[in-house]
């Protein structure tokens, strides 16, 4: 079945460092890509998509590009700040919407 | 625009014991969902909603877990009886999608932490 695989964390980094949150997926099809972000005691809410090959998302300064060829959805960031300490989750979608499966998440610490 | 309504926010009970959990999508939404975060992990779908019929429940275990959306407005998530491992966040979340919509933003609610004695 389909299924998102992002890397471990947590991942620790000091302000304006740059930031990749690894994120492969697992689909029949061609689903559409999402990042969604979790910052303490908040609700889950959408931080960048893409629906379909090469598309580029981006929001808040992170960038995400969709790789069908090595079925990637990497998060990055160029210069990371305190405020953006919060669990990201990866999450893809089939096209119709009807289902959505999350990664388990990576969990992103910001040092001042 | 009000956000997704979740209550109660969070909710202790004994091991066997029932508990109702509500929600309230955004105005207007006709896709609404349940799903359940065990600590550590990320959300699992349990159910999905279109207006009031059920889209995908193939998660759900069903002889313990029942959900309803009587109308196609709100809806509640029934565990009876409650297991250990039921603790976890149970998140609601709503969308609107059009009829041939590529993607499916949904908007979530604060959940319901469920601590299972």
């Amino acid at each position: 079945g389909d299924s998102v695989t992002q890397m471990e964390g947590p991942v620790t980094l000091s302000e304006e460092a740059f930031l990749t949150i690894n994120c492969t997926y697992t689909a029949t099809g061609y689903p559409s890509l999402f990042w969604y972000v979790q910052y303490p005691g908040e609700g889950l809410q959408l931080l960048l998509k893409a629906t379909k090959a090469d598309d580029k998302g981006s929001n808040k300064g992170f960038e995400a590009t969709y790789r069908k060829e090595t079925t990637s959805f990497h998060l990055e960031k160029g210069s990371v700040q305190v405020s953006d300490s919060a669990v990201y989750f990866c999450a893809l979608s089939d096209r119709k919407g009807f289902k959505t499966i999350f990664g388990a998440g990576t969990r992103l610490f910001v040092k001042a | 625009e009000a956000g997704v309504a979740q209550s109660p926010r969070y909710k202790i009970i004994e091991k066997r014991q029932s508990v109702a959990f509500w929600c309230n999508p955004i105005s207007g939404h006709a896709t609404l969902y349940w799903y359940q975060q065990i600590l550590g992990q990320g959300p699992k779908l349990l159910i999905q909603f279109q207006n009031n019929g059920v889209v995908d429940d193939s998660q759900l275990p069903k002889d313990r877990f029942s959900a309803e959306r009587l109308k196609g407005v709100d809806s509640t998530l029934k565990i009876q009886p409650a297991k250990l491992e039921d603790s976890a966040v149970y998140l609601c979340a709503s969308s609107s999608p059009t009829g041939l919509a590529s993607y499916n933003e949904q908007f979530f609610g604060p959940g319901t932490r469920l601590t299972v004695l």
